[in-house]
């Protein structure tokens, strides 16, 4: 079973432009998980999809957005970048079920460099 | 909410010597408990998980952890280690009862083995 894809792998942008990445989870995956890492404030959340909803979220501004597509495939866009969004980004992916343990599959992140 | 506290960003160690990275967390629900492993330019991989029954859990690669509720730590350790243990290793929690698989990380101890 192939593992969570992440593109691209790496980015460079200039500040104010936006940015879009891509997660595409492993087959029968329904919730995708969005996290930055950066050296300060290590790994935070962003936000969760599940079923094409956003159904948890981060503490981020509203700069930061996401959507899900109906093959569970899912996008993080960062509109007007700063160079503090200069992190590493990783995405999960579990079967989402709630009350119950979902063990989630990180990706190899997508590595984001604004200057 | 939770917090997750690594009292050590690094831990350097000789080949095939103990170690141990030690993991506290405060949270006023229950939690699940993890150790996840991070390889350079790579993703996050479980090493092990906490999610009830016997407080030892053992994982992958040798490692082992102890959950202790009543000092709320969950402490990694590996009696002999090697170079491929080189990595940065997460202490993280989730809410056992949030229905979300959410995780809430540490900042993270550099394991630095050396021959």
């Amino acid at each position: 079973k192939a593992g969570v894809t992440q593109t691209p792998r790496y980015l460079i942008k200039t500040r104010g432009q936006q940015v879009t990445l891509s997660c595409s989870p492993i087959s029968g995956h329904r919730s995708v998980s969005w996290y930055q890492q950066t050296p300060g404030q290590g790994l935070q959340f962003l936000f969760e999809y599940f079923s094409e909803t956003q159904r948890n979220k981060g503490n981020f501004p509203g700069r930061f957005s996401g959507r899900q597509f109906s093959n569970s495939r899912s996008e993080m866009n960062v509109s007007t970048l700063e160079l503090g969004d200069s992190a590493l980004y990783l995405c999960a992916s579990s079967l989402g079920l709630k009350g119950i343990y979902n063990e989630q599959f990180f990706g190899p992140g997508t590595r984001l460099t604004v200057l | 909410a939770q917090s997750v506290t690594q009292l050590d960003s690094q831990v350097p160690v000789f080949e095939e010597a103990p170690v141990e990275l030690r993991c506290n967390y405060s949270s006023s629900v229950s939690v699940y408990l993890f150790w996840y492993v991070q390889y350079p330019n790579q993703g996050l991989q479980l090493l092990l998980k906490y999610l009830s029954g016997s407080t030892l859990v053992k994982g992958i690669n040798g490692f082992e952890a102890e959950f202790n509720k009543s000092q709320t730590s969950f402490h990694l350790r590996k009696p002999s280690v090697h170079i491929s243990d080189t990595a940065e290793y997460f202490c993280a929690v989730s809410d056992m009862n949030s229905g979300y698989s959410t995780l809430t990380f540490g900042k993270g101890t550099m394991l630095l083995v050396s021959p």
